[in-house]
């Protein structure tokens, strides 16, 4: 079952521009995450956020989150032609029996134009 | 060592051919998962070990097979499979297994998956 609803479902800016990102859930969360894939292959986790903070920057990402609407945004500052990717928000959701699971979004795909 | 590594990282079995996928991670990693890939959709969790005793199990139609024989390997058996099985299929693991009152603080390594074709 998919949590998160990403948006856009896909961008396309230059490079130096800014990309922004959301993503949307439904249950209450134990952290939120975001990663990216290129091209089909394995996913790089980029950055966690804990459902107590607000903000969190690394590097050229920010993100931001607000549980009481559910939502998140990424940002990436300064895009390079480099970041084209599909870029996906994953929550950590409490299944029962004590086990927890990564559930992630349908994703935004990036396309960052030299 | 900080990756998982996962072989073959292609594969095209007929639909009555037995296979399995392999996973390794020697980062000490307490968590490994599969998930399932279609093409220009997210990855599907399919199965959970958490200290290497089977925790999730989303449904998985029993031609699929998880197997963890220690700590560091984690493999997906296949049989009998359907072309609609044909994806990328991804392991994944994370640094702690689930214990009471847990709370997340690490993100997870994934391999660069396995392309299964089903013919």
């Amino acid at each position: 079952s998919q949590q998160g609803e990403e948006d856009p479902q896909a961008l396309s800016i230059q490079e130096g521009e800014n990309a922004t990102m959301n993503c949307s859930y439904k249950t209450s969360i134990n952290n939120l995450q975001w990663y990216r894939q290129n091209s089909g292959r394995g996913l790089v986790h980029l950055i966690l956020i804990r459902s107590n903070e607000r903000e969190k920057h690394s590097g050229r990402l920010r993100v931001t989150l607000d549980t009481s609407k559910k939502s998140s945004s990424l940002l990436i500052t300064a895009s390079r032609a480099a970041d084209t990717a599909s870029y996906f928000c994953a929550t950590v959701l409490y299944s029962g029996a004590g086990s927890y699971q990564l559930t992630f979004g349908k994703g935004t795909k990036l396309s960052v134009i030299p | 060592d900080t990756e998982v590594t996962q072989t073959p990282k292609h594969l095209v079995m007929g639909m009555t051919n037995k296979k399995s996928l392999k996973c390794e991670q020697h980062m000490g990693h307490r968590a490994m998962y599969w998930y399932k890939q279609k093409a220009k959709k997210p990855p599907e969790l399919m199965f959970v070990y958490s200290y290497e005793k089977l925790s999730i199990n989303e449904s998985v139609p029993s031609r699929f097979s998880p197997e963890c024989p220690n700590s560091s390997l984690l493999n997906l058996h296949l049989h009998a499979l359907q072309p609609e099985d044909s994806a990328l299929y991804l392991c994944a693991s994370s640094r702690e297994g689930f214990r009471p009152n847990w709370v997340s603080n690490y993100g997870y390594t994934f391999g660069s998956g396995t392309r299964l074709t089903v013919v």
